[in-house]
């Protein structure tokens, strides 16, 4: 069965502190994908990055980066330096090849950045 | 101009009521969702349609009813509300290029 397990609940920093917010899936499919979202206090779902399972190069954007490894299901993000605007839930979701109309979410992370 | 829009943002109405959110997209996709989401969990899907023609239920159907009314246009209905069906519902778009989910701004409904 296909599974996204977000174990962190809530994290606090204090800015400029690195943070990785954890992210572990299950699933039988060889072919699948991996997202992350944001979603800030203002609650609307902003989608922060895309990896296919077969893609297991490490992505930086800015201040954001994400970790993937195949051998341990893990597709990990961390937030460099982070500042309070990075305050949010933050979702990872996974895909399947033959069913990519289901989307299946973890039940998130809060992550909150204090000045 | 934001890609996905819904109204209302935000919506009161007691139990019994029959309620309509609506959804609109410009980017084009064939490929919509309806999903809603409780406090401190994940989303969960509602239905989903590949186009006006083709409309299909999710995980947790009952309740909701739905009408795809033009490529751009989804709507989620609720017959006779209830109060458990107090939640943020969001409507999103699919990229069938790059199977990436794009959502709207939520729909804060509640049910008294």
């Amino acid at each position: 069965a296909q599974k996204v397990t977000q174990a962190q609940t809530e994290i606090s920093v204090v800015e400029k502190e690195d943070v990785t917010l954890d992210c572990v899936y299950e699933t039988r499919d060889t072919t699948y994908y991996l997202f992350w979202y944001k979603q800030p206090p203002s609650g609307e779902l902003v989608f922060l990055i895309r990896r296919n399972s077969f893609d297991e190069q490490n992505e930086i954007s800015g201040r954001y980066s994400w970790n993937f490894q195949k051998s341990t299901s893990s597709f990990n993000f961390t937030i460099t330096a982070s500042q309070v605007v990075d305050s949010a839930v933050y979702f990872c979701a996974l895909s399947e090849e033959y069913n990519t109309d289901k989307l299946i979410f973890g039940t998130g992370t809060r992550l909150q950045v204090f000045p | 101009d934001a890609d996905v829009t819904q109204t209302p943002r935000n919506r009161i109405t007691k139990t019994g009521k029959r309620i309509m959110l609506e959804c609109s997209q410009t980017k084009g996709h064939d490929r919509m969702y309806w999903y809603r989401q409780d406090p401190g969990l994940g989303l969960q899907l509602i239905y989903y349609s590949f186009d006006v023609k083709d409309i299909n239920k999710g995980e947790i159907s009952d309740g909701y009813s739905v009408s795809r009314q033009a490529q751009a246009k989804f709507s989620l209905s609720l017959e006779s509300a209830i109060p458990n069906q107090t939640a943020l519902y969001f409507c999103a778009t699919r990229d069938r290029d790059t199977d990436t989910q794009y959502f709207g701004p939520g729909t804060r409904l509640t049910v008294l």
